[in-house]
């Protein structure tokens, strides 16, 4: 069945640095891939997505780049600071939206 | 105030009871959804409805219920409660396809079952 690869488990950096979060996909006609980012004691929030026909958006400090060929994308987070410590879900959707099992990342000031 | 409201946040009860965890929408959205989320699972789909008169099952629906009593509100019930239904539930709406557009979630309702 469809099924949605997410790694790492956990992720821990210095603020100011680079976090990036892969995820990989097993249908190959998926064609959206969102991400959210939960809080602590919150639901989870759409930050960022990509459709299948864009290879790379950014939006500020985050971006997501999407392989189809290699039915991967990641998250990349630039100059983290710590609020962005939280866990991040990604997703893929073809006929149902299949998530991620989570990353959590800790930004250590 | 909360555009998605879930209650109870928090919930302890006993094998073999019945739980309904109910869920508000102020964002006026058609289609509302219920996951549940286990350590290292990540969200799994339980139901969802397109409208109040759609049910539909999801990736996980044994062992669940739910009733679209208006287009805000939308209920789960667990009918005799087991311990490996304990997890964090969450109530999401949408204004599109859920596989297409975003999703908005409540704040969840932690489950223990003893």
């Amino acid at each position: 069945g469809e099924n949605v690869e997410q790694h790492p488990s956990t992720l821990s950096v210095q603020e100011g640095d680079s976090a990036v979060i892969k995820c990989t996909y097993s249908d190959s006609a998926s064609n959206y891939f969102p991400w959210y980012k939960q809080e602590l004691g919150k639901g989870p929030q759409l930050i960022i997505d990509i459709r299948s026909n864009v290879g790379e958006k950014k939006d500020q400090r985050i971006a997501v780049t999407l392989n189809k060929t290699a039915k991967h994308f990641s998250l990349h987070i630039t100059e983290t600071q710590p609020e962005d410590s939280a866990v991040y879900f990604c997703a893929a959707r073809y006929n149902k939206l299949i998530f991620g099992a989570g990353t959590r990342l800790a930004v250590h000031p | 105030d909360a555009d998605v409201t879930q209650t109870p946040r928090n919930r302890i009860t006993k094998t073999g009871k019945r739980i309904m965890l109910e869920c508000s929408q102020t964002k006026g959205h058609d289609r509302m959804y219920w996951y549940r989320q286990d350590p290292g699972l990540g969200l799994q789909l339980i139901y969802y409805s397109f409208d109040v008169k759609d049910i539909n099952k999801g990736e996980i629906s044994d062992g669940y219920s739910v009733s679209r009593q208006a287009q805000a509100k939308f209920s789960l019930s667990l009918e005799s409660a087991i311990p490996n239904q304990t997890a964090l539930y969450f109530c999401a709406t949408s204004d599109t396809a859920f596989n297409t557009g975003e999703l908005f979630f409540g704040e969840g309702s932690r489950l223990t079952v003893l």
